[in-house]
């Protein structure tokens, strides 16, 4: 089992369309990481999150982490094809000697 | 961001061989690594944490006579492979925190995509 369960699994959508991508757990997170990697590449950071009930925008790109350190949510406004890609999210443990990946997100955005 | 290399991209080796991975911080000091595996279309899964001068701390269930690591220097850690096998064909992707921020961030790497024949 995953530490950090991701919904939806898969999602494809159009152009324009907005979407949310969920980052859930049972744990507290002393920080909370959302990454996006193309096929064949490493992921690349994107956001972190420390403060609980947090938000932080990039561009169309909204991130919020939980009040309670335990979930983040990632939503996208007017998706564009350039957005496809695998979404992960990814916690630091609070003993800090651990960094959890979450089971991923394969969006596809179509023209 | 910072940047982190890994070398080779991509790699064939036959049944038995044995095949190291470089990760190195072009940018940075990377006091911690990390090697990560990866399925198609799956998440990353950890296999090992390694400091700079120490031993390499393993995942449960990844055995460390076989996935050898090497973090020597700052900059640069390896991933070795010992006597290959077809079900160790994967994508190994490794990332690197410069300790300042502890384990807030990490840079990955582009990977390497290891096909055992």
């Amino acid at each position: 089992t995953q530490l950090l369960e991701q919904s939806p699994q898969f999602l494809s959508i159009q152009e324009g369309e907005n979407l949310t991508v969920y980052c859930n757990s049972s744990s507290v997170f002393s920080s909370l990481q959302w990454y996006r990697q193309e096929p064949g590449e490493g992921p690349v950071l994107l956001v972190t999150v420390v403060t609980g009930g947090e938000v932080k925008k990039l561009k169309r790109l909204t991130f919020q982490f939980g009040d309670a350190r335990k979930d983040s949510s990632l939503h996208i406004t007017a998706a564009q094809p350039g957005d496809t890609g695998l979404y992960l999210c990814a916690g630091v443990g609070y003993n800090f000697n651990k960094f959890y990946f979450g089971s991923g997100t394969k969006l596809n955005v179509k023209p | 961001g910072a940047v982190v290399s890994q070398h080779p991209s991509r790699v064939i080796c036959k049944s038995g061989t044995s095949v190291k991975i470089e990760c190195r911080s072009l940018d940075f000091q990377a006091t911690t690594m990390f090697w990560y595996r990866q399925f198609p279309k799956q998440s990353l899964m950890l296999m090992a944490t390694s400091n700079e001068g120490s031993k390499a701390t393993y995942e449960q269930g990844v055995e460390k006579d076989k996935f050898l690591i090497n973090h020597a220097s700052l900059t640069l850690s390896t991933l070795t492979v010992t006597s290959a096998h077809p079900e160790d064909s994967s994508f190994y992707i490794c990332s690197a925190s410069n300790g300042d921020r502890g384990l807030y961030e990490q840079y990955f790497g582009p990977g390497t995509r290891l096909t055992v024949t």
